[in-house]
């Protein structure tokens, strides 16, 4: 099994331009989330779906937008990048709430943007 | 006070050390406990999970809840050079699957 894909793995931006993060699950998992990393923060939970066509905020959604047409798809639009954007991005997906299989995360996009 | 607190780091140990990792939470509606491990430029992966008070063991690692004081922690033993990574603990209430991580430690096993 593939598990979580994300694509690209690294990616320079300017500032001001547009990009999306792919996410891809082959394992029928109905929850998705998207986290950005920075050194020493933690995870921080930027949106989530609970399955195709329902998706929330998190913790640090803004200047981020995602969308959720397919169980197997959960991208992440970054439009108009900004320096405080330069982070690395992990999509999870996870069979549901309370079940003791946890996330199974993606090898995670390393942005930045200059 | 934050949600979960995790003790900074990093930390370095010898090969085969004990080593002990702990994580403190305000929120008692937590109920299911989770650590992961990260390799360097690597996702996290499940390590252990729990969802009661006591201890539950695989191999060399014992996952430690203790919700009476709000604490959980990660024991290793005879710890190895492969056991060098961050670690990061979460916990989840089980109303919509969101996880709140710890900030992460980062272990170092030195031969």
């Amino acid at each position: 099994n593939a598990g979580v894909t994300q694509t690209p793995k690294f990616r320079i931006l300017k500032i001001g331009q547009s990009m999306t993060l792919q996410c891809a699950q082959d394992m029928n998992h109905n929850y998705m989330y998207w986290y950005r990393q920075d050194p020493g923060m933690g995870l921080k939970l930027i949106y989530y779906s609970v399955g195709a066509g329902i998706t929330d905020k998190g913790e640090v959604p803004n200047g981020y937008n995602v969308s959720r047409s397919t169980t197997e798809d959960f991208p992440l639009r970054l439009e108009l990048a900004a320096p405080s954007q330069t982070s690395v991005y992990f999509c999870a997906s996870s069979k549901g709430a309370g079940n003791n299989y946890g996330y199974t995360f993606g090898s995670g996009t390393r942005l930045t943007v200059v | 006070q934050k949600e979960v607190e995790q003790d900074p780091g990093p930390l370095s140990v010898p090969e085969g050390a004990i080593v002990s990792l702990n994580c403190t939470y305000s929120n008692s509606a937590f109920q299911y406990f989770m650590w992961y491990r990260q390799y360097s430029r690597k996702g996290p992966e499940l390590l252990m999970y729990t969802y009661s008070s006591g201890n539950k063991e695989d191999g060399r690692f014992t996952a430690q809840v203790d919700k009476s004081s709000k604490y959980i922690s990660l024991f290793i033993r005879d710890s190895q050079p492969s056991d060098s990574a961050t670690y990061l603990c979460a916990m989840e209430s089980g109303a919509n699957s969101k996880l709140t991580f710890g900030k992460g430690i980062t272990l170092s096993v030195r031969p």
